[in-house]
């Protein structure tokens, strides 16, 4: 099965406490987002990365860290420096061709709770 | 500053309308416009991409049109059914913006029988 698998599905966080939410795709994408998604609203783009060990920040990447060392996995750190982290939190990944803009693909998804 | 709107934020149809819901974004220098759908707590689903030579695209009972010079994209349903209840979302991504998605805030959609 080809997909985008994202873990926890659910993910509770205590104050001061860094976390880190799994985003794997087996589609053999280059391209890697994560969007965060607040009730309401729609989502709002963290971090991308178009090739491994490459990525760029978005709109609201404050508070946030990724890493890309693999092509299939792109897993993002929730640091204590996220004000107000809880939210909605989907991966998505898509081709990713050079000067082309292509469907996104998404997870399912991770509910960050900060208790 | 680029931005997505869509109205309206809810609808409630009975089974069988045909329904039409409405995208604006600004600035026309667009690559394309997406339409996704989005269950409670799930993920996204890509329902149709339009690039911005296009005029419309259509899926089943689904079809989009994007009019670049009014900022203007509408998804229209034909004979809605209740699986169709859901929360649909317009994401625009412009030139010079790579793969960048901005998403309006969507319109939750439900058709009771």
């Amino acid at each position: 099965d080809g997909g985008i698998t994202q873990s926890p599905k659910y993910l509770f966080r205590k104050e001061g406490q860094n976390v880190t939410l799994s985003c794997e795709q087996n589609l053999n994408h280059d391209a890697m987002y994560w969007y965060r998604q607040d009730p309401g609203q729609g989502l709002r783009l963290i971090y991308y990365s178009q090739i491994v060990n490459d990525f760029q920040k978005g709109d609201i990447a404050e508070g946030y860290s990724v890493s890309r060392e693999k092509k299939e996995s792109f897993p993002l750190t929730v640091t204590s420096a996220q004000k107000n982290p809880t939210a909605f939190y989907l991966c998505a990944s898509s081709i990713g061709l050079a000067g082309y803009t292509d469907t996104q693909y998404f997870g399912p998804g991770t509910r960050l709770t900060v208790l | 500053k680029q931005e997505v709107t869509q109205i309206p934020a809810a609808l409630s149809v009975p089974e069988g309308e045909n329904l039409v819901l409405n995208c604006s974004f600004t600035d026309s220098a667009i690559y394309n416009l997406q339409w996704f759908r989005q269950d409670p707590g799930k993920g996204l689903t890509s329902l149709l991409l339009i690039q911005s030579s296009q005029r419309e695209q259509t899926s089943g009972r689904l079809n989009a049109s994007l009019d670049k010079s009014s900022g203007r994209s509408t998804l229209y349903i034909a004979a809605s059914q209740p699986g169709d209840s859901a929360t649909y979302l317009c994401a625009v991504s412009w030139i010079g913006g790579y793969n960048k998605l901005i998403f309006g805030a969507g319109t939750r959609l439900a058709v009771h029988p």
